[in-house]
């Protein structure tokens, strides 16, 4: 079936340690996102990528990179230079960059331990 | 700078109830606005999308209002539901080429039986 695929769903980390988030869509959409949701704030923009191999960096970049090799997927690397990494993240995807519509997967949750 | 802020931060409300949430921008240029309907440790759904010269938009219960001149939208749910209980986020669009969407911190609805 089409859409937004995230996982893992939940997700722990040792301080110091990398980890990669997954996102794939089968919706054939051009533009990809990552957002972090942390309690009592709006979503913020880590990175988006409006074509395959190239991507921005949004409004929170810093400790985070992505890729984006293949036009379905845009995984997100969480690496140990994030100091508080524990949040909810979202991947979203639109069909342009242009204003339209974002789709949403169900997120991943990230936990320090 | 764009910005969204939403209010109430929280609503409780008893089941059969309507109630008002309220989005107020400061995004220019506007090119859209949208209510996202997001159930806890889910990601959002989208409920309905305004551009400028939308006034009025309903999906089922759902009634979203834009006052462009005033920068104010506000999302009316009538004889609520318990399913209505999640948080509401209003995301506005600005014109560009990025896909930038800002995103208000939300307004979390929880209904009473």
């Amino acid at each position: 079936d089409g859409g937004i695929t995230q996982s893992p769903k939940y997700l722990f980390r040792k301080e110091g340690q990398n980890v990669t988030l997954s996102c794939e869509q089968n919706l054939n959409h051009d533009a990809m996102y990552w957002y972090r949701q942390d309690p009592g704030q709006g979503l913020r923009l880590i990175y988006y990528s409006q074509i395959v191999n190239d991507f921005q960096k949004g409004d929170i970049a810093e400790g985070y990179s992505v890729s984006r090799e293949k036009k379905e997927s845009f995984p997100l690397t969480v690496t140990s230079a994030q100091k508080n990494p524990t949040a909810f993240y979202l991947c979203a995807t639109s069909r342009t960059g242009g204003g339209t519509e974002a789709f949403f997967g169900q997120g991943t949750r990230l936990t320090v331990v | 700078k764009n910005q969204v802020e939403q209010s109430p931060q929280s609503l409780i409300i008893l089941e059969g109830k309507n109630c008002t949430l309220q989005c107020n921008y400061t995004v220019s240029p506007f090119s859209n606005l949208r209510w996202y309907k997001q159930d806890t440790g889910r990601g959002p759904v989208s409920l309905t999308i305004m551009t400028f010269s939308e006034n009025t938009k309903s999906n089922g219960r759902y009634t979203a209002t834009l006052d462009a001149d005033t920068k104010q939208s506000s999302l009316h749910i009538t004889a609520s539901q318990l399913s209505d209980s999640a948080s509401y986020i209003c995301v506005v669009s600005a014109y560009s080429n990025t896909g930038k969407l800002i995103f208000g911190q939300g307004t979390t609805l929880q209904v009473k039986p």
